[in-house]
């Protein structure tokens, strides 16, 4: 079965920590991998989107990495905000589907 | 600017009623699709479209229904067989027939409640 888990559910850090959030998967055969972020009662804004023969993607504070072998995928944020508080939901493509599996996603909380 | 556009943004059903949300979008993209969204779940996909006048079930498809009359919009209905509809529904578009390389967008979602 094709998932995608996200450990752990919730977290917490002070303001200014390094945020690190891990999306694991189950199958290497996969088109691309996208983070979205999404605030209480929203839909989902897209953060960064992985193509399968990347490694990594940058956007300002943000940086995803991809490592297909291993079947994991990980959202650094550099210095974090409280703005940044919201939950992080990782989505992969996998071959042969015509739609994403989703992580349940980090809710994420950072601590002025 | 381009977007997805989602309405209402809140939505109440009686027992034993159809409603019917909206998804517009002006990206020009093909696919379009719609999941649901309950708390401590994933996302699960409800339905999706790759063309005009094409669409397929997803994972829980049951107790729902789809048209897709122009590409630009794609309206699902939550009919009265749907029995536990209580949730927050997202639409979702991508510029291809299917995911391949391309990115997804969202709208804002539409909160459902029976009353």
């Amino acid at each position: 079965k094709q998932e995608v888990t996200q450990i752990p559910a919730a977290l917490s850090v002070p303001e200014g920590e390094n945020l690190v959030l891990n999306c694991s998967f189950t199958d290497s055969a996969i088109y691309n991998l996208q983070w979205f972020r999404q605030d209480p009662g929203k839909g989902l804004t897209s953060l960064l989107l992985i193509q399968s023969s990347q490694r990594e993607q940058t956007s300002g504070r943000l940086n995803a990495s991809l490592d297909k072998s291993s079947g994991r995928s990980t959202l650094y944020i550099a210095a974090s905000q409280p703005g940044d508080s919201a939950t992080y939901l990782c989505a992969v493509a996998y071959y042969g589907n015509n739609r994403l599996a989703f992580g349940k996603g980090n809710q994420v909380v950072v601590i002025p | 600017d381009g977007g997805i556009t989602q309405s209402p943004k809140y939505l109440f059903r009686k027992e034993g009623q159809n409603v019917t949300l909206s998804c517009e979008q002006n990206l020009n993209h093909d696919a379009m699709y719609w999941y649901r969204q309950d708390p401590g779940q994933g996302l699960r996909l409800i339905y999706y479209s790759q063309i005009v006048n094409d669409f397929q079930k997803g994972d829980i498809a049951e107790g729902y229904s789809v048209s897709r009359e122009k590409k630009e919009s794609f309206p699902l209905t939550v009919t009265s067989a749907q029995k536990n509809p209580t949730a927050f529904y997202l639409c979702a578009s991508t510029n291809t027939q299917g995911y391949g390389d391309t990115e997804a967008f969202f709208g804002q979602g539409t909160r459902l409640t029976v009353v």
